[in-house]
Parts: C-alpha cells; sequence; structure tokens
C-alpha cells in the first residue's frame, strides 16, 4: 500500500526554527509537494522537490532523500502566522498525489 | 473572479437527500480534481477529470459521480447522501494532467449530511 508518514502535531517558538518530517512509501514517485493550510481554508502550495537536495524559497526550505523515502520542511524565523497545518503530498507513478494527514504546528510566543 | 470557486460554503443535508456541489476555476486549467478532507487523514481524492469530456475515478469514488461539460466547470454529485459523507470538499485544478504541476485549490464546502 501508499503510505505518507508525518508528525501529527509540533509545538514551536516565535523567531525559532521548526522542522517537519515527512516519510513517504509509494507506488512510483514523480516528486513531493509541501502545502500549508490554515484553519479553515483551502491548502495553498509552498514546494515541490522531485531531485534530492534542498529547495531553500525564503524563509521556507524543503529537502528531499529519494533513496530514504524522506522529505522535511524547515521553517526559519518562525511568525505567528505560521500557525498552520502542513501538508506533504506524493505523486505516484499514475501522476495523483498521495497526500498525508498533515502537522499541526502551534506557534507560541 | 480569479481562481476557483466553490457553492456552498456550507450545507446540511438530511441523508437520502441529492446534492450537487459546485466548483468553476477561471485559469484554464485542463486538470480538476474533487478531494475530501477527514480529521485525522489526508486528502482523499475523489474524482477527477484530465481535460473537459473525460472524468476519472480516484480513491474513493462510491456514492459520488461528476461532470465535466466545459473546462471550466466541475460539479460533484452526491446521488443520496449518508452520513459517512459529512465531510469538507476541496475542489482543485492543475494547468495539465499527467504531470506535476501545481494543484490549486478553490476555498472548500463543509457538508453535513444528518
Amino acid at each position: 500500500g501508499q503510505n505518507i508518514d508525518q508528525p501529527t502535531e509540533m509545538t514551536a517558538t516565535e523567531g525559532a526554527i521548526v522542522q517537519i518530517n515527512c516519510t513517504y512509501q509509494t507506488s512510483g514517485f514523480n516528486g513531493l509537494f509541501w502545502y500549508q493550510q490554515h484553519a479553515g481554508e483551502a491548502p495553498t502550495f509552498l514546494s515541490y522537490n522531485v531531485l534530492d537536495g534542498l529547495e531553500e524559497k525564503g524563509r521556507f526550505s524543503s529537502f528531499l532523500s529519494r533513496s530514504k523515502g524522506y522529505s522535511y520542511l524547515l521553517l526559519k524565523e518562525l511568525q505567528m502566522k505560521d500557525s498552520a497545518s502542513y501538508l506533504c503530498a506524493v505523486m505516484d507513478s499514475n501522476y495523483q498525489l498521495i497526500w498525508g494527514a498533515g502537522t499541526k504546528l502551534i506557534i507560541k510566543p | 473572479i480569479a481562481g476557483i470557486t466553490q457553492a456552498p460554503t456550507s450545507q446540511i443535508l438530511a441523508a437520502g437527500r441529492r446534492m450537487t456541489l459546485r466548483c468553476t476555476q477561471d485559469m484554464r486549467h485542463n486538470a480538476m480534481y474533487w478531494y475530501r478532507q477527514d480529521l485525522g487523514l489526508g486528502l482523499r481524492l475523489i474524482h477527477y477529470s484530465n481535460t473537459a469530456g473525460t472524468t476519472g475515478k480516484g480513491e474513493v469514488p462510491d456514492g459520488y459521480s461528476v461532470s465535466r461539460a466545459n473546462t471550466d466547470d466541475f460539479p460533484l454529485t452526491l446521488a443520496s447522501a449518508v452520513p459517512s459523507q459529512t465531510s469538507v470538499y476541496f475542489c482543485a485544478s492543475s494547468e495539465r494532467a499527467g504531470g506535476t504541476d501545481t494543484q490549486y485549490f478553490g476555498p472548500g464546502t463543509r457538508l453535513t449530511a444528518l
């Protein structure tokens, strides 16, 4: 079966750094996406990785290791507005997205 | 309008009733998708459409039907609502099907089936 695992909830302090991990087992791999979802809102695209390594985009970075079936999202200089759920999704061999349940990130002042 | 719109925003529906959730996009995207999101679970694909005139089944299609008469609209119909269909429904679109294009999501419809 196909499986995406990520922690259910994490807590971090404003101004700090947090790393959200995602491990996956899927039938084929055509890239990994990270989305942000604020409570009661739609998911919005953050990043896409298809090759191994780190992609940096402002305060957010995303890392991929295909051999380990592993990715992480790194958020720096945390702000209160970063309180949200972060969804990891893998595109499988049929080009369908398989989604993790999401990690709820709580930012404390 | 810009992006994807969904209607209604929320709905309470008696079991056994028929309901159509509407989705419209103005980005001229070829591919469209319907997902449901339940607490503790990842988004699950219900149906998809790679281009106008074609549709396909996703992971959880039972009890739902879709149509794609034109590029912009992708309605989802519940033929006879059951309580297990209580969920938040998201419509999404991407420029191409079968590729790795980003999916853009509508604001969602919160459906309660009693």
